[in-house]
């Protein structure tokens, strides 16, 4: 099956600095990489959708220049936090999906990852 | 209105009953339905999909979907302790392609 790799998997970072987290499709090409957020015991929070070789879309409320996207290539896609603060601490989990078209395959999720903003 | 709606539980069921989750949406143009089950810290994992009105099942798991009542529901048969997770349903946004909105999701705890 699909097989969707994030990390880091847990990161701990103080107040200011910067965090990169990265998603990669191990087995097949995602054109489309999106990006998830999830509080305790909230759902998930679609962040931004990141197509290869163009600027991510970000959802309403999302700041881009906070919540840096970049995918590069049609397997890897990155988050990079900038001057991270406490509330950005939450769950961050990006997916792809392997088809196109109007959401007909279903989304292959990352395990994850845990930033603590200290 | 919230775009995808879910009861947010707990939902208790004793062991080897059946297991009903239910889910509403807002926009009528949705066309792909998903059901995730996540573990507390884990991520979301596929469970169902389904795609047109009336009932789909998969082993002990039943989706059915209503799209004239934008419903669409989970039924588990001889729930499992190991059941016992949220649920989260999924309900694809019809002008933003494949992105998936998500409900809150219902904890479902199964005693044995």
């Amino acid at each position: 099956g699909a097989v969707v790799s994030q990390h880091p998997s847990r990161v701990i970072c103080k107040s200011g600095t910067s965090v990169k987290i990265e998603c990669r499709s191990l087995d097949f090409q995602a054109t489309t990489m999106f990006w998830y957020r999830q509080f305790p015991k909230q759902s998930l929070m679609l962040m931004a959708t990141s197509n290869e070789g163009s600027k991510a879309t970000y959802e309403q409320g999302v700041e881009k220049d906070k919540f840096l996207i970049n995918h590069a290539s049609l397997t890897l896609s990155t988050l990079t936090v900038t001057s991270a603060h406490p509330e950005d601490s939450s769950f961050y989990i990006c997916s792809a999906t392997e088809g196109g078209g109007w959401g007909n395959s279903p989304l292959h999720f990352g395990n994850g990852t845990r930033l603590t903003v200290t | 209105q919230k775009e995808v709606e879910q009861n947010s539980g707990p939902l208790s069921v004793p062991e080897g009953a059946i297991a009903s989750l239910n889910c509403t949406y807002s926009d009528r143009g949705s066309q792909s339905f998903f059901w995730y089950r996540q573990y507390s810290g884990k991520s979301p994992e596929l469970i169902m999909s389904i795609y047109s009105n009336g009932d789909k099942e998969d082993g002990r798991f039943t989706a059915q979907l209503n799209k004239a009542s934008q419903y669409v529901s989970l039924l588990i048969r001889d729930s499992q302790p190991s059941d016992s997770a949220t649920y989260l349903c999924a309900v694809n946004r019809a002008q933003a392609g494949t992105a998936l909105i998500f409900g809150k999701g219902t904890t479902l705890s199964v005693s044995s």
